[in-house]
């Protein structure tokens, strides 16, 4: 069974350009999550969605950060105008609310670093 | 809120040796689960343990188990016959009342394993 992919994997942009990510959940896991890690932090939680609905996006900065997440599978984040303190790890997971641990599976992340 | 207390920013463990790595959190909610997610180099985080706030036996999963105590509020790690291969940073995590809630992550703690 494939994992969570994500793609780019690494991205370099200049401050002021719009950037996007990519996310490709595990086959058939109904919720989606989107994390950004700054260096040597743990990961914090930008937006939930459970299917198509986003439900919990209460730390995605809105006036920079959008998502969608159509048809309830692929999931994108973009971020227009990037900003220096943008750079971080960018993290897409994928979980199940019918297994017993509903743990979340991870992708490898986008690494952005904003110059 | 939830928070996550890790202390050790790094720990060292020689190969075949036993090694704890702390955490503490602090909930209001009644129910709760606790998380251990390895992040080795290449930056995709993989899930290790759980264990349940009403679960009876602390959990195991392999060579990894989880001592729980719940009066201190405590879910430490413990890796028993350690491989050069579990050398990562180790993230304690915690998900509030609701199976599909955000994981509140620690900063982490980078463990060595040396020969």
């Amino acid at each position: 069974e494939a994992g969570v992919v994500q793609s780019p994997r690494y991205k370099i942009i200049e401050k002021k350009q719009p950037v996007a990510f990519w996310c490709n959940p595990i086959s058939g896991h109904n919720t989606l999550y989107w994390y950004r890690q700054n260096l040597g932090q743990g990961p914090e939680l930008l937006i939930r969605y459970e299917n198509e609905e986003a439900v919990d996006d209460s730390q995605l900065p809105k006036d920079r950060f959008s998502a969608e997440r159509l048809k309830g599978v692929d999931s994108t984040l973009k971020i227009q105008p990037a900003e220096l303190g943008d750079s971080a790890v960018y993290l897409c997971a994928s979980s199940d609310l019918a297994a017993s641990y509903n743990e979340q599976f991870f992708g490898p992340g986008t690494r952005l670093t904003v110059l | 809120a939830q928070k996550i207390t890790q202390t050790q920013p790094g720990m060292f463990v020689q190969e075949k040796e036993a090694v704890t790595l702390d955490c503490t959190y602090d909930t209001s909610d009644p129910s709760y689960g606790l998380f251990w997610y390895k992040q080795p180099s290449s930056g995709e985080m993989i899930f290790l343990i759980y264990q349940g706030s009403y679960d009876q036996q602390n959990a195991t999963e392999g060579r990894y188990s989880l001592n729980f105590q719940k009066a201190r509020k405590s879910a430490n790690l413990v890796i028993s016959a350690s491989q050069l291969g579990d050398s990562a940073m180790y993230f304690c995590a915690m998900r509030g009342y609701g199976t599909a809630s955000k994981l509140t992550f620690g900063t982490g703690t980078r463990l060595q394993v040396t020969l």
